[in-house]
């Protein structure tokens, strides 16, 4: 069955960078986007970012440009996403979701990552 | 960027009653909209993508219809398990925004 894995929560300093993974299995990783969204608490949901996990590609929201990098490893069919440049308004859960190419919608989500940003 | 304005931002309803939720673009999207369900501590789920087509496994009390800038989430003879938030998102210009949710809770 599809599944979207992701790495455990994390705490991090003010300044710091994180490195969130996704790990994904049931399905052919090459031939769907890979999306990043995040949700500070009691907030609503905010996009971040794709990957074309075939080419490499990238789209960034222009809020994060510059901090933010997105990757992958197609031999083990994992996305990351590396956020530089931790400020408390960073802490959120983070979600990776996937995307089918020519269907609008995220049909498969990973169970989100807390990332905390305190000092 | 495209807006994404929802209405009502809450709303309060019984079981059993037939609620609809309103997501109006800034600009024409066509039909590049999907809506989700989400629940406290929960990643969201997929209802309908393509604007009004139901995604697999999702209960047909949940119907989603529009195109251009007016698009409408219509739930149904209300279950228990449908009190969560729900979000529009659009998928026609980057940056691929949503709406600001709407929390959907038991009169």
């Amino acid at each position: 069955q599809v599944q979207l894995v992701q790495s455990g929560a994390e705490v991090k300093r003010p300044g710091a960078s994180v490195k969130v993974s996704c790990k994904t299995s049931g399905f052919t990783f090459t031939a769907y986007y890979i999306h990043w969204v995040r949700q500070a608490p009691g907030q609503g949901l905010e996009w971040m970012g794709r990957l074309s996990p075939k080419s490499g590609g990238t789209t960034t929201a222009q809020k994060f440009q510059g901090r933010v990098t997105l990757t992958r490893d197609t031999s083990i069919g994992t996305a990351y996403l590396e956020l530089s440049g931790l400020t408390s308004d960073d802490t959120a859960t983070y979600y990776c979701a996937r995307r089918e190419t020519y269907s609008f919608g995220y049909d498969y989500w990973g169970q989100g990552t807390l990332v905390t940003v305190s000092s | 960027a495209i807006q994404l304005t929802q209405s009502p931002s809450s709303l309060s309803a019984s079981v059993g009653d037939r609620i609809t939720i309103s997501c109006r673009a800034s600009q024409d999207i066509g039909s590049a909209l999907a809506w989700y369900q989400q629940k406290p501590g929960k990643a969201p789920i997929l209802l309908i993508y393509d604007a009004s087509n139901l995604e697999r496994g999702v209960p047909s009390r949940f119907s989603g219809s529009g195109s251009g800038t007016d698009f409408t989430l219509t739930i149904t003879s209300l279950q228990p398990e449908d009190f969560a938030s729900y979000y529009c998102q659009q998928f026609n210009t980057y940056p691929y925004d949503f709406g600001q949710g709407t929390k959907l809770d038991i009169k």
